[in-house]
C-alpha cells in the first residue's frame, strides 16, 4: 500500500498568514491527490482534487500543487473558519489517507 | 441535491457482526461508486472498501476477510457488514460518493464495540 506522510502534524498560525501543509507519498501517485478539511464533529469536506482542482464552492484562498511524491496545500490568507484538521488522500492505487495536520489559530 | 446518510446500531458486542446502511439521494448507484471509510476516535481516516457502479466490490486488504459491501439499487442503499468485531473497530463509519474523488460524504455513524 502507498503510505502518505503529512507534515507538520500540528500548526499554529495567525489570521491573514499564508499557510502551507505538506503531504508526501511513498511512491509516485501521478497527481491523484486530494485534500480534505475536517472540523470537529463533522464529516470530511473535499477542498482540492487531483492536486490542484478546487472543488465547487471552496474559497479561492485554498490551492494545491505538487507532482510525483510531494504535494502541498496552501491557504493564502488564513481565516478563523479554517481552523480544522486537514487530510490528504491518494487515489493512484487503493485509497490511503495521511494522518492529518491540525491547524489552529495563534 | 446529493445526500448520503448512514444508519445502524451505536453499540455492538465484541465478536458480533456490524451492519450499516448508507441511504443516498440525488444520484444513482449505477452512476457513482460508493465507498466506506472509518475513523477511530481522535485518529485518522481508513478506506474500507467500495462498491462500483457495476456492482462489483473491492476491499482494504487488512479488512477483506471480515468485510462485505452490497447494495439495493431500487432503494438507493448501500450496505456494510463486518464480522468478528473487536474493540479496535470502534469508530465513526462514513459512506462517501467516490466517483473520483470522494466528493460527498454522509454525516457518519459512531459505532462502539463493547460488552
Amino acid at each position: 500500500d502507498i503510505q502518505m506522510t503529512q507534515s507538520p502534524s500540528f500548526l499554529s498560525a495567525s489570521v491573514g498568514e499564508r499557510v502551507t501543509l505538506s503531504c508526501k507519498a511513498s511512491q509516485n501517485i501521478n497527481k491523484y491527490l486530494d485534500w480534505y478539511q475536517q472540523k470537529l464533529g463533522e464529516a470530511p469536506k473535499l477542498l482540492i482534487y487531483n492536486t490542484n482542482n478546487l472543488h465547487t464552492g471552496i474559497p479561492s484562498r485554498f490551492s494545491g500543487s505538487g507532482s510525483g511524491t510531494d504535494y502541498t496545500l496552501t491557504i493564502s490568507s488564513l481565516q478563523p473558519e479554517d481552523v480544522a484538521t486537514y487530510f490528504c488522500l491518494q487515489r493512484n492505487s487503493w485509497p490511503t489517507f495521511g494522518a492529518g495536520t491540525k491547524l489552529e489559530l495563534k | 441535491q446529493v445526500q448520503l446518510k448512514e444508519s445502524g446500531p451505536g453499540l455492538v458486542q465484541p465478536s458480533q457482526t456490524l451492519s450499516l446502511t448508507c441511504t443516498v439521494s440525488g444520484f444513482s448507484l449505477t452512476s457513482y461508486h460508493v465507498s466506506w471509510v472509518r475513523q477511530p476516535p481522535g485518529k485518522g481516516l481508513e478506506w474500507m472498501g467500495v462498491i462500483w457502479t457495476g456492482g462489483s466490490t473491492a476491499y482494504n486488504s487488512l479488512l477483506k476477510s471480515r468485510l462485505s459491501i452490497s447494495r439495493d439499487i431500487s432503494k438507493s442503499q448501500v450496505f456494510l457488514k463486518m464480522n468478528s468485531l473487536q474493540t479496535e473497530d470502534t469508530a465513526t463509519y462514513y459512506c462517501a460518493r467516490s466517483g473520483d474523488p470522494f466528493d460527498y460524504w454522509g454525516q457518519g455513524v459512531m459505532v462502539t464495540v463493547s460488552s
